[in-house]
C-alpha cells in the first residue's frame, strides 16, 4: 500500500522559512516523479512543484519559484520542500503527491497533508 | 499559462440525477486532463486520468469525456456519497493547474 506522511509544518512568520519532508513507503520511491500540492484554508487545489526521478528536472509554479525548492533522497524515500521568504499567502495545507513513471502522469496517491501557516 | 475553468461553480442534484461538470482548458491539452473527488476534511481522490480512463476502485457511475479543450465529468446516478468538490486538473506542461472546483451537493 502506497503511504505519504509528510511533516514539517507549523506557524512562522512572514519572511522566514520551513523545511517539508514527506517519507513514502509501499512502492518502489526511485522510479516516480514527485510533487507537491497546496490548499489554502477554504480554498482550492494549486500544484506546487515537481521533480524528477534523478533530480535532473523540477518545476515551480510561478508564485514560487525562486523562493522554494523541491529536492529528494531517494535513499532516504524521502521528498522535500524548502520554503523561504515565506508569505502570508503561502499559507495552507501542503501535500505529497506521486505522480508517474514518466513527467505527463498525474498525481495517483496523496499524503494526509501537513498545515503551513504565515502569520506575524 | 494554460487555465481551467470549470463550471457550474456548485450545484444541488436529487439521489438518482445525472450530473455533469464541465471543464475547459484556455488551449488545448489533447487528453492529459484529471478529475478528482475531495470530500469534506479529506485529501484529495484521483477519480479519472487521460480524460476518460476511470482510476482503479472508482465506481463505475463516474465516467470522463473530452479531448482537446472541453471536457466533462458525468455521474450517471448521484448517490448522497458523492456529495465532494470536484476539480479537473490539466498535466501537459508544467506548472499543472487546477480547475476552482465544482462543489456538489444534494438536494
Amino acid at each position: 500500500e502506497v503511504q505519504l506522511v509528510e511533516s514539517g509544518g507549523g506557524l512562522v512568520q512572514p519572511g522566514g522559512s520551513l523545511r517539508l519532508s514527506c517519507a513514502a513507503s509501499g512502492f518502489t520511491f526511485r522510479n516516480y516523479w514527485m510533487t507537491w500540492v497546496r490548499q489554502a484554508p477554504g480554498k482550492g487545489l494549486e500544484w506546487v512543484a515537481n521533480i524528477k526521478q534523478d533530480e535532473s528536472e523540477k518545476y515551480y509554479v510561478d508564485s514560487v519559484r525562486g523562493r522554494f525548492t523541491v529536492s529528494r533522497d531517494n535513499a532516504k524515500n524521502s521528498l522535500y520542500l524548502q520554503m523561504n521568504s515565506l508569505r502570508v499567502e503561502d499559507t495552507a495545507v501542503y501535500y505529497c503527491a506521486r505522480s508517474g513513471l514518466r513527467w505527463d502522469h498525474t498525481e495517483d496517491s496523496w499524503g494526509q497533508g501537513t498545515l503551513v501557516t504565515v502569520s506575524s | 499559462d494554460i487555465q481551467m475553468t470549470q463550471s457550474p461553480s456548485s450545484l444541488s442534484a436529487s439521489v438518482g440525477d445525472r450530473v455533469t461538470i464541465t471543464c475547459r482548458a484556455s488551449q488545448g491539452i489533447r487528453n492529459y486532463l484529471a478529475w478528482y473527488q475531495q470530500k469534506p476534511g479529506k485529501v484529495p481522490k484521483l477519480l479519472v486520468l487521460g480524460a476518460s480512463t476511470l482510476q482503479a476502485g472508482v465506481p463505475s457511475r463516474f465516467s470522463g469525456s473530452g479531448s482537446g479543450t472541453d471536457f466533462t465529468l458525468t455521474v450517471s446516478s448521484l448517490q448522497p456519497e458523492d456529495v465532494a468538490t470536484y476539480y479537473c486538473q490539466r498535466y501537459n506542461s508544467a506548472p499543472w493547474t487546477f480547475g476552482q472546483g465544482t462543489k456538489v451537493e444534494i438536494k
